[in-house]
């Protein structure tokens, strides 16, 4: 299995701002990709995160608003821009490694409040 | 389009008492399918993971069969508890995607009462 972990956990944040989310597995993993889950609703994916490429994003999310790195096979960033309170959400990280059965692992979830 | 549906979207038992919980997908060819729990303001933490040549999954209480031809699972628990409290979310690969991306039901809340 893998542990991840994001940064920050909770973040309260002004209308027009950027926040970066930090998400490390302990181990290489193949695949890592980004969630959203509005109040109330379940996980929505915004992208993949492709190592050393620009990730694939989901239909209705665009990069210029949530650019999105991953370096190497362990560390990947989710920026949420220009913020407004539409973004509050929890977003989630998740990671895993293709062959076999594929179980995918999520982080605690980072809670942005966007006023 | 690809949908995964879970029913009942809420549910409360007393404790002690078995149940189950529904998830349906709309395309039998799928790659695996998961079962997570999420407690409140919480991360999900995975359950159960059902491949598709498999038609069944156990652990502890908890135990997951796979009904790909009428695209069905269901995840019973035995003699819940109220630790068993949560929001239960199924989540399913289909085959078509490349990335082994989840699509995700709306989750059942589970009330389990003392």
């Amino acid at each position: 299995s893998a542990v991840i972990s994001q940064k920050p956990s909770r973040d309260i944040c002004q209308r027009g701002t950027s926040l970066t989310i930090q998400c490390q597995v302990d181990s290489q993993v193949t695949m890592m990709f980004w969630y959203r889950q509005q109040p109330g609703q379940s996980l929505t994916l915004i992208a993949t995160a492709n190592q050393g490429s620009e990730a694939t994003y989901e239909s209705g999310f665009v990069i210029d608003k949530f650019p999105i790195s991953r370096p190497n096979l362990t560390f990947s960033t989710l920026t949420v821009s220009n913020m407004s309170p539409e973004d509050s959400s929890i977003y989630l990280c998740s990671a895993g490694t293709l062959g076999g059965a594929d179980t995918q692992y999520f982080g605690p979830g980072t809670r942005l409040t966007v006023l | 389009k690809q949908e995964v549906t879970q029913i009942p979207a809420a549910l409360s038992v007393p404790e002690g008492e078995n149940l189950v919980l529904n998830c349906s997908f709309t395309d039998s060819a799928i790659y695996n399918l998961q079962w997570f729990r999420q407690d409140p303001g919480k991360g999900l933490t995975s359950l159960l993971l059902i491949q598709s040549s498999q038609r069944e999954q156990t652990s502890g209480r908890l135990n997951a069969s796979l009904d790909k031809s009428s695209g069905r699972s269901t995840l019973y628990i035995a003699a819940s508890q109220p630790g068993d409290s949560a929001t239960y979310l199924c989540a399913v690969i289909f085959s078509s995607g490349s990335a082994r991306q989840l699509t995700f039901g709306s989750g059942t809340q589970l009330t389990v009462l003392p």
